[in-house]
């Protein structure tokens, strides 16, 4: 079974500052996507970035950038410059590519607060 | 566009009463998704329809009764509420294939349910 490990229940950083969220995942699939959610108080999920497997160079939308370690099954996300809108939930997950129901599998959160 | 619609947004049930959740897409995805969450667990697929006609079952099925009553639509149902199914319910859908903006997973507003 897939499945997606997110380490750290919670953490904070300053304003300004940079902050790395963990994830591992675990399958013995090749073809997949992986993802990072972010959930503010509002409750919408909210897309943050998103990385195909077969690509090596890593993903950046604006302040938040990924390290994606194929061999190592790991898919952390950092994000610069934190910015008080960026607490929320993080949920990482990933997608297992299939001609029939593909399916995303999350870990199970992060919480993020963002220190003014 | 709408995106995903969810509704009702908020409900309250006794044990043992039923109720359908229903979700609406107006993106033309093929495939659409029952999560649901709950503190510490993440997000967890209830069921899914990888297209028109069909529906799977997805990790914690239980309890839980789905139509993809046609492109649009895939409701969600509970014929005998327990207070375990006290949780948040979203619905998502996706586009798979190669074309820009597929394999990203949209989701809807989120249903509060809870059983008393």
């Amino acid at each position: 079974a897939q499945t997606v490990t997110q380490s750290q229940p919670e953490m904070s950083v300053q304003e300004a500052e940079t902050v790395t969220l963990s994830c591992t995942y675990d399958t013995s699939e090749n073809n997949y996507y992986l993802f990072w959610y972010k959930q503010p108080p509002s409750r919408q999920m909210i897309l943050v970035i998103r990385q195909e497997a077969y690509k090596q160079q890593n993903a950046t939308e604006n302040r938040f950038s990924v390290n994606f370690q194929k061999a190592a099954k790991s898919f952390s996300l950092k994000i610069s410059d934190s910015q008080l809108g960026d607490t929320a939930m993080y949920f990482c997950a990933f997608m297992i590519l299939r001609v029939y129901g593909n399916k995303l599998v999350f870990g199970a959160g992060t919480i993020l607060r963002v220190k003014s | 566009n709408a995106g995903v619609t969810q509704t009702p947004k908020f409900q309250v049930l006794k044990t043992g009463q039923s109720m359908t959740l229903q979700c609406a897409q107006d993106m033309n995805h093929n495939s659409m998704y029952w999560y649901r969450q709950d503190p510490g667990m993440g997000l967890r697929l209830i069921y899914y329809s990888a297209s028109e006609g069909t529906t799977d079952k997805g990790e914690v099925p239980n309890g839980y009764n789905v139509s993809r009553l046609n492109k649009r639509e895939f409701s969600l149902r509970l014929e005998s509420a327990a207070p375990s199914q006290t949780s948040v319910y979203f619905c998502a859908s996706i586009r798979t294939g190669e074309r820009p903006g597929a394999n990203v997973l949209t989701f809807g507003a989120g249903s509060r349910l809870t059983v008393l």
